[in-house]
Formats: structure tokens, sequence, C-alpha cells
């Protein structure tokens, strides 16, 4: 599985998007890029994941590069709750689930 | 309510004493996993499972056991607890499926071994 590059922490201000960069320059044909945050020391939580095509849900947008190099996930307007580390990881769907997480980004929304 | 349930969430024990942590999921998935957490080195795999009889090692396994005999639990084994093995540890569960890969994590054990 291809591993991933993050900024180790960035800041936001409440009601912005926060745009949080990822770079997975060795990804595989086959391989998908998810987003995890974890919130304190809880489990992580699932955010989105996408192939190559840009996706949208109700917590957040990605957005994938057309070389499918790196990846940005995109908090439309932050909130003080969203304050978490970011997961961005790279690995097949199917066929193993053998997962490299990354040190992940920081992300501080402040008021 | 789906969920990934671990037990017990908070253990202190002593160096060599065997223990066992309980992982149970009530979604029908196929592949569990273990990770252990520990300050500035994120989430790292220690053994995963792609079905029940079927497990294998991720980045960390040294000094852990795991067994798949159901769907639904996948327990980590410590057979002989070191201080080095103090952790947050989180079991995880996920679909198997082209374009899923959703996984649900448990809340966490806090596991002191001294």
């Amino acid at each position: 599985d291809a591993k991933t590059t993050q900024p180790p922490s960035m800041d936001c201000a409440e009601g912005r998007a926060a745009n949080l960069p990822c770079n997975h320059s060795t990804i595989s044909g086959n391989e998908y890029v998810y987003w995890y945050r974890q919130i304190h020391s809880q489990g992580p939580q699932y955010i989105i994941h996408g192939l190559k095509n840009n996706e949208t849900n109700e917590m957040a947008s990605l957005i994938i590069t057309e070389d499918r190099k790196s990846s940005t996930l995109i908090l439309p307007h932050a909130t003080l709750r969203d304050t978490a580390v970011y997961y961005c990881i790279v690995r097949v769907a199917t066929g193993g689930f053998k997962t490299i997480f990354g040190a992940g980004t920081r992300l501080f929304v402040k008021a | 309510e789906a969920q990934v349930t671990q037990n017990p969430r908070y253990l202190i024990t002593v160096t060599g004493k065997k223990l066992t942590v309980t992982c149970s999921q009530n979604m029908n998935h196929e592949y569990m996993s273990w990770y252990r957490q520990d300050p500035g080195l994120g989430l790292r795999q220690i053994y995963y499972s792609m079905n029940v009889e079927v497990t294998d090692k991720g980045d960390v396994p040294e000094g852990y056991k795991v067994s798949r005999k159901e769907k639904r639990n996948f327990p980590l084994i410590l057979e002989s607890p070191s201080p080095n093995q103090t952790s947050l540890y989180f079991c995880a569960s996920t679909p198997k499926g082209s374009g899923k890969g959703e996984a649900f994590f448990g809340q966490g054990t806090r596991l002191t071994v001294v």
C-alpha cells in the first residue's frame, strides 16, 4: 500500500472552509483514498473516500487530482467541533486490509 | 446500532501476566483489524483478518497474538505483556467489497503494563 504525506498541523477560522492536503504520489491504480479523523483519543471516524472522481457527502468533499498523486479534503464550514487529527490513507478496497496510517494533520479550528 | 465493542476500556496489569482484549462487531463485516496508538507515532497496525481463520501480520505484530474463530469476534492476546506494550489500542471492522471500506473503530482500550 502506498504511503501518504500530510502537513503536521493547520489552523482554520470557524465558519471558513478547511482545506487539508494529502500527497500520495506512489498510489496504485486500484487504491482508494480514504479520510478519517480522530477527536482526542476516541476511535477514528470515517469521513469520505474516493478512487478518482471528486466525492461529496454530508461531512466533507474530496478533491482528487487528475494524476491521483494528491488530494484535498474540504470541510466547507469548519466548526470548533471539527478540531481533530485528520488522517489520509490509501489502500485497496478488496483483497486485503493492510493499512498504513501516517501521523495525520492536526487541525485547529479557532473562534 | 452498528458498532464495534472493545473490552475492557481501561486495564492496568503487571509484566508477564497474560491478558486478552476482546473485540466484537455486529455488522457482519469480513475484515477486522487491531491498531496501537502511541504519542508521536500515530496508528500502527498490529494484525488484521480477512475472514474466519484468516489472519495476517501488520506492521508491529511482535508480542501479540490474535484469533478469528467467529466472524464477529477478533480478540487480541498478549501472552507476556511488557511495559513497551503500554498503549492505546483500537479494533476496527470493515465490509468487503469494491469501493467500500469504511472502517468502524471501537472506542479504544487504554492498557498500562507496569
